[in-house]
């Protein structure tokens, strides 16, 4: 069974481009969540959702940032216009029911963006 | 708001003893408790969890203790090898049950 999977794994951008960060949860998964993490920080709560629905984006930035998990591909986290101060990881996860007896969050390798 | 943290930073010990590493968090209502490990350039992988109703979990040479009391976390490695040199996380899920509250790790390094 694969895990979650994200591409690209290394992302380089200019300012003011666009980032397209992509994630397949692990299979049976309908669940997908999105992290980012700063050097030497733990791992801070972007977004939750599910097929075609953003469950909770409270901690997604208000402006430039947005993500969708359409019924049919990969969940996608976009950026618009980068700043340097968005090059961080950011990791996906995936779980099959959050609040039934399985919420443990399966996380993938992450991508590594950089702006310069 | 809801937090978590670690007790220390960093943690050294040699191959073959017991690693304890420790984390504390601030919401009494949280129900799930999770640990993983991360090695350099990788995502988190998960090493175990435990919910509030249990105070205690056992996995393959680690052990997760909840203290609901006095609201701490901690996870015991025993036998600790070089290959669980690595950053060690606390996580607990918020009350909504849509995200995890990461502490901000334990480095953990083995000297054999």
């Amino acid at each position: 069974n694969a895990g979650v999977m994200q591409n690209p794994r290394h992302l380089v951008r200019r300012r003011g481009q666009e980032a397209r960060l992509r994630c397949s949860p692990m299979k049976g998964h309908s669940h997908v969540y999105w992290y980012r993490q700063l050097p030497e920080e733990g791992l801070k709560f972007m977004v939750y959702l599910q097929k075609e629905n953003i469950i909770d984006e409270s901690g997604m930035p208000k402006e430039r940032f947005s993500a969708e998990f359409p019924k049919e591909g990969p969940s996608i986290l976009r950026i618009q216009q980068v700043v340097r101060g968005d090059s961080a990881a950011y990791f996906c996860a995936s779980s099959p029911n959050p609040r039934g007896d399985s919420e443990t969050q399966y996380f993938g390798p992450g991508t590594r963006l950089l702006v310069l | 708001g809801e937090s978590v943290g670690l007790h220390l930073p960093t943690l050294s010990v040699q191959e073959g003893d017991n690693s304890i590493i420790n984390c504390a968090y601030s919401n009494s209502a949280s129900d799930y408790f999770i640990w993983y490990k991360q090695e350099s350039g990788k995502g988190p992988q998960f090493i175990i969890d435990i919910r509030s109703n249990m105070d205690k979990r056992q996995g393959q040479r680690v052990t997760v203790l909840l203290n609901k009391t006095v609201k701490h976390l901690s996870l015991q490695i025993a036998a600790t090898q070089p290959g669980d040199s690595a950053v060690y996380f606390c996580a607990c899920l918020n009350q909504a049950g849509t995200a995890l509250i990461f502490g901000k790790g334990t480095t953990l390094s083995v000297s054999s």
